[in-house]
């Protein structure tokens, strides 16, 4: 099946630092999505993104649709500790009838 | 609202032992999904369902079956558990208009020994 290889695979930073993490893939994808999970709990949807090139802020998170729409990335901006927890982006294909193709995560630690 | 209830939370069930997994939504959502997450791995599709009545196979479904009668209920069943079936499971739903943007529920966590 389709692959997203999202990187890095884990980041263990200080409270106050920028994160930064991205998605590429061979395919083109219509959708990129940024998801994060929280210890114990399902995904919660972040930020979508529907064109390339697009740039899309929610809070201190920013996430951009790659021109060649293969990739994309999201920055976090002035981490918190309740930044912590696992981030996935997905991507949605044409003719996938609507399934998402989800990367393997970036497990993100803040230090207070 | 309750959003997407997943039953149980957690169990462990012996080789070769049967279970059903819970999923109910109260949205009226018509597309309901199964994941499940592996340690690094993400999450991968199951099975699906675009509507009551109608289910389809994702990327991993062997060793799962799955029924959707109601529009709020997606059950998964699995028969003959074994090891490689431990993992968290994840129902989620959407609905029609919103396609990328799905509601997930809190995760069962199964263990087969």
């Amino acid at each position: 099946g389709q692959q997203l290889n999202q990187s890095p695979q884990s980041m263990f930073i200080q409270e106050g630092e920028d994160v930064s993490m991205n998605c590429t893939s061979s395919s083109i994808f219509n959708t990129w999505l940024w998801y994060k999970q929280d210890p114990g709990e399902g995904p919660v949807l972040l930020i979508a993104l529907y064109k390339a090139g697009e740039l899309t802020s929610n809070g201190r998170l920013t996430a951009q649709f790659g021109i060649t729409r293969k990739d994309s990335f999201l920055n976090i901006s002035a981490s918190i500790p309740s930044d912590v927890g696992i981030y996935f982006c997905a991507g949605q294909l044409g003719g996938s009838n609507y399934k998402l193709t989800f990367g393997k995560g970036t497990l993100l630690t803040v230090n207070p | 609202n309750a959003g997407v209830t997943q039953t149980p939370k957690f169990r462990i069930l012996k080789i070769g032992q049967s279970m059903t997994l819970q999923c109910a939504q109260d949205m009226n959502h018509n597309y309901m999904y199964w994941y499940r997450q592996d340690p690094g791995m993400g999450l991968k599709l199951i099975y699906y369902s675009v509507g009551a009545g109608i289910t389809d196979k994702g990327e991993v479904p062997n060793g799962y079956n799955v029924s959707r009668s109601t529009t709020e209920d997606f059950p998964l069943r699995l028969e003959l558990a074994a090891p490689s079936q431990t993992s968290v499971y994840f129902c989620a739903s959407r609905d029609r208009g919103g396609y990328e943007k799905l509601f997930f529920g809190s995760g069962t966590q199964l263990s087969v020994l």
